[in-house]
């Protein structure tokens, strides 16, 4: 079965550039979070998806950072402009049950953003 | 809130060496408990957990037991080979959909 798949793999872009990711959940999630990760802060999540219904976006930084969940299959989150400081691996997770009442995350490989 | 705090790395240790990684948290209640791992180039992959005091969770070698008198939930494993290299992550979840990460601990492993 295929799992949690993100892209691209890797973005290299310039300052200011809109930046977008993407992602497919396993089939049959119902829960999508966003997380950064970098050395300094680690891993920190961005916005809580259920059921294709923002929960959580506490955790954007600024308004720069978008999310959208179209469809049970699909999300996006979107950077524009872009900065330096966005730079770091970006993961998708699902999960599946009620406010992912498991705990066990399923993560895709990540994105690698660099912004020059 | 809940937090983790696990060691800092990184840890360089030789084959078959013993392994522990430190993870103490506080929560309110009782959290389920998480050892997640990233091997170079991936994602986390849920290693192992337990749910509640005095459970023990074990996979591929690992262990770790939810001592709720010392909040804590050590990952150990008796003999450790060249291909556990990966970051280990301690983590918790309250009763909401909310799963808070320690910040990593980079294990290295040399033959």
């Amino acid at each position: 079965d295929a799992g949690v798949i993100q892209s691209p793999r890797h973005e290299v872009t310039e300052m200011g550039q809109e930046v977008t990711l993407r992602c497919k959940p396993i089939s049959g999630h119902n829960s999508l979070f966003w997380y950064r990760q970098t050395m300094m802060r680690g891993l920190e999540l961005l916005i809580y998806f259920n059921n294709n219904v923002p929960i959580d976006d506490s955790g954007m930084p600024e308004d720069r950072f978008s999310a959208k969940m179209p469809n049970a299959s699909f999300s996006t989150l979107k950077i524009q402009p872009s900065e330096p400081r966005d730079s770091a691996v970006y993961f998708c997770a699902s999960s599946l049950g009620t406010s992912g009442s498991t705990g066990e995350l399923f993560f895709g490989e990540g994105s690698r953003l660099t912004v020059l | 809130g809940n937090s983790v705090t696990q060691m800092e790395g990184p840890v360089t240790l030789s084959e078959e060496a013993f392994l522990t990684i430190n993870c103490t948290y506080t929560a309110t209640g009782y959290p389920s408990l998480f050892w997640y791992v990233q091997y170079p180039g991936e994602g986390l992959q849920l290693l192992l957990k337990a749910t509640k005091a005095d459970d023990k969770g074990s996979n591929k070698g690992f262990e770790a037991t939810y001592r709720k008198e010392t909040t804590s939930f050590h990952l150990e494993k008796g003999s450790v080979q060249v291909s556990d290299s990966a970051v280990y992550f301690c983590a918790s979840k309250g009763s909401n959909y909310k799963l808070t990460f320690g910040k990593g601990t980079l294990l290295t492993v040399n033959p």
